[in-house]
């Protein structure tokens, strides 16, 4: 009953690092999704994938990389952190097309000093 | 895009009462979730309900998709409801979905 997984929880970076938030579900679904939510703002859309070999970017996409080489994982990269990226960050998923519930992972707050 | 609105966007109650949260939508849709967020981050799946009305336990909500707004009633409050509650559309023909900012709710005992 994993659902959906990511890693790390939690992870401090200096300004300029770079590091991969994991994300990986085990429900077969097509689609895979990352957001991040920020006080008062909701959760918005980072990037998405609608299969394997394919994403496309959301609301927010600077400063953040993706790619979906396996149906299970859809990892998101940040290649230079700015402390403008300091927010937590959920990935999710669900089956392909216009319907299906949308699943969560637990969370990955990141803070960038 | 489309535009979410939730409100109220805060919300306190003492335990045992009812409450009604609702949520606005600009355009058709084809997929509508109602999401808690608990104290602790998580974000959990109250309903599917892009139309009709749905009911799970003390949680109810029903969805009007040709007058673009969903409602989610919570009867009976408990302390365990406090949280956050999103609602969250997927446009007609697109595959994103959209949150709204959310409905911050205290139960007070």
């Amino acid at each position: 009953n994993a659902g959906v997984t990511q890693t790390p929880k939690f992870q401090v970076l200096k300004t300029g690092q770079s590091m991969t938030l994991q994300c990986a579900q085990d429900m077969n679904h097509e689609y895979m999704s990352w957001y991040r939510q920020d006080p008062g703002m909701g959760l918005r859309l980072i990037h998405y994938s609608v299969g394997a070999g394919i994403t496309d970017q959301g609301e927010v996409p600077n400063g953040y990389n993706v790619s979906r080489s396996t149906t299970e994982d859809f990892p998101l990269r940040l290649l230079s952190a700015a402390p403008s990226q300091t927010s937590v960050y959920f990935c999710a998923s669900r089956i392909a097309g216009h319907t299906g519930e949308l699943f969560f992972g637990e969370g990955s707050r990141l803070t960038v000093l | 895009g489309i535009q979410v609105e939730q409100s109220p966007p805060d919300l306190i109650l003492q335990e045992g009462a009812n409450s009604t949260l609702r949520c606005n939508f600009s355009d058709s849709v084809n997929n509508l979730q109602w999401f808690h967020q608990n104290p602790w981050g998580q974000l959990i799946n109250l309903f599917y309900i892009p139309s009709g009305t749905k009911q799970n336990g003390r949680l109810s909500a029903t969805t009007v998709a040709t007058e673009r707004y969903s409602l989610l009633y919570i009867s009976s409050s408990q302390t365990t409801d406090s949280g956050v509650y999103f609602c969250a559309v997927v446009k007609r023909a697109g595959n994103q979905f959209y949150f709204g900012t959310g409905t911050s709710l205290t139960v007070i005992p």
